[in-house]
């Protein structure tokens, strides 16, 4: 079973700094994509970023809203993926999902149930 | 940016009505179109991806259909946990994004 567990969230004050964590389990880290996403209170969804496998680079990809100042990362060998959020601003305020892309990686397979950054004074 | 544009926002239904729920996006995406469902308080649920496919161990009653443009979930048969807030998201191109969303609601 595909298991996605986030960690790292809380209250940050604006221009702090946070570094979420994702354990996954149940599947061949190495292999995906993986992406976040996230949902600030009472909104939609918003995609973050995403960190391809080690066979095309781990290359990755940004929303415009948080490029230069988000950066995603993965250890195969914890089989964990990363956001570091620097420059953080009170619309950054959402709920973060870990996500495992899906075979073609042109979809969101499995999700993690999230973790909340509020950035607020 | 791709924009994805959902209607209705809003719809309420009964148990066992038939729903229909729209995506459009502003370009062609071809079929790289994905459905999701989130029910309060839970992370999304993937339902159908390719436009038509569904994912394994979601009920028969969710289909999707469409191509380029224009996209539909439909529910044939509305079922109690079936009201939720239903998203669409494209993946033709970067930046992915997701349609405003739709929220199904017991009428």
């Amino acid at each position: 079973e595909v298991q996605l567990v986030e960690s790292g969230g809380g209250l940050v004050q604006p221009g702090g700094s946070l570094r979420l964590s994702c354990a996954a389990s149940g599947f061949t880290f190495n292999d995906h994509y993986m992406d976040w996403v996230r949902q600030a209170p009472g909104k939609g969804l918003e995609w973050v970023a995403r960190s391809r496998n080690k066979a095309n680079s781990y290359s990755t990809e940004y929303a415009a809203s948080v490029r230069g100042r988000f950066t995603i990362s993965r250890d195969d060998s914890e089989n964990s993926l990363y956001l570091q959020m620097n420059s953080l601003k009170s619309e950054d305020t959402a709920v973060y999902y870990c996500i495992r892309a899906g075979s073609g990686d042109r979809y969101f397979a499995n999700w993690g149930q999230g973790t909340l950054v509020t950035v607020s004074s | 940016d791709i924009q994805l544009t959902q209607s209705p926002s809003f719809l309420s239904a009964s148990v066992e009505d038939r729903v229909t729920i729209t995506c459009r996006a502003s370009q062609g995406i071809g079929s790289y179109l994905a459905w999701y469902q989130q029910k309060p308080g839970k992370a999304p649920k993937l339902l159908i991806y390719a436009a038509s496919t569904l994912q394994s161990g979601v009920p028969s009653g969710f289909s999707g259909s469409g191509s380029g443009t224009e996209f539909t979930l439909t529910i044939s048969s509305l079922q109690p946990e079936d009201f939720a807030t239903y998203y669409c998201q494209q993946f033709y191109s970067y930046p992915v994004t997701f349609g405003g969303g739709t929220k199904v609601e017991i009428k």
